[in-house]
């Protein structure tokens, strides 16, 4: 089984819907991301999470919000979809909370991808 | 600004050649440099890391370098395989953060 699953992988849906993708993770990792991925623009990073009371903008998070249910689960949802929300989000995970004080290389395990096409 | 850069153009080699890609930065100190492979409609999967102290390091038929004065590291496959064909990221990690910071990637097509 895949440690990171996405859900649904792919989604067509009208301008003003709200959307929710899911993510879970079997890794037993604190941190979880979200991005999304345009051609030409490479992976851009949503909402970041070190733990469930842990959540942090990146640098596009206007028009998102996410949720971390668990330490496996972090949702991600568009209240009111546009069109240039259209591109490919993956869900990341890394390793454990930085207050740990373990050090880690932040090396990312990432989901399959969630194909999301607003119309 | 800070920026990072790698080559938008795919790059288009012979099997059994070798395949150098290549990731600038600017106005970043990273504490170390990552690199992933994508294939078409999936996640990037993790391929080698390196750090800011480190020149090179390998792994099989791959090999990084880093060279933190000249903001640059270079990614080679050795005597590549149309296996090998996929977008390559190159990834940059602060020190005084717990994120990282993708490149666009590069596109590798081993001809047979």
């Amino acid at each position: 089984d895949a440690d990171v699953t996405q859900t649904p992988r792919n989604r067509i849906t009208k301008t003003g819907k709200r959307i929710m993708l899911e993510c879970s993770q079997t890794k037993g990792h604190d941190r979880m991301y979200w991005y999304r991925q345009d051609p030409g623009l490479g992976l851009r990073l949503i909402y970041y999470s070190f733990d469930v009371k842990d959540i942090n903008k990146g640098e596009i998070s206007d028009g998102y919000s996410v949720s971390r249910q668990a330490q496996a689960k972090f949702s991600l949802s568009l209240e009111s979809a546009i069109p240039n929300q259209t591109a490919l989000y993956f869900c990341a995970t890394s390793g454990p909370h930085p207050k740990q004080g373990i050090t880690s290389t932040d090396t990312q395990y990432f989901g399959p991808g969630t194909r999301l096409t607003v119309l | 600004s800070q920026k990072i850069e790698q080559n938008s153009e795919a790059l288009n080699i012979q099997e059994g050649k070798t395949a150098t890609l290549t990731c600038n930065y600017t106005n970043y100190s990273p504490a170390y440099l990552q690199w992933y492979r994508q294939d078409p409609g999936r996640g990037p999967v993790f391929l080698l890391l390196i750090r800011e102290n480190e020149k090179e390091k390998r792994k099989e038929r791959l090999k990084v370098t880093f060279d933190t004065t000249l903001k640059q590291s270079l990614f080679h496959i050795t005597a590549s395989q149309p296996a090998d064909s996929a977008t390559y990221l190159c990834a940059l990690r602060m020190d005084s953060s717990y994120k990282l910071i993708f490149g666009s990637g590069t596109r590798l097509l081993v001809r047979p």
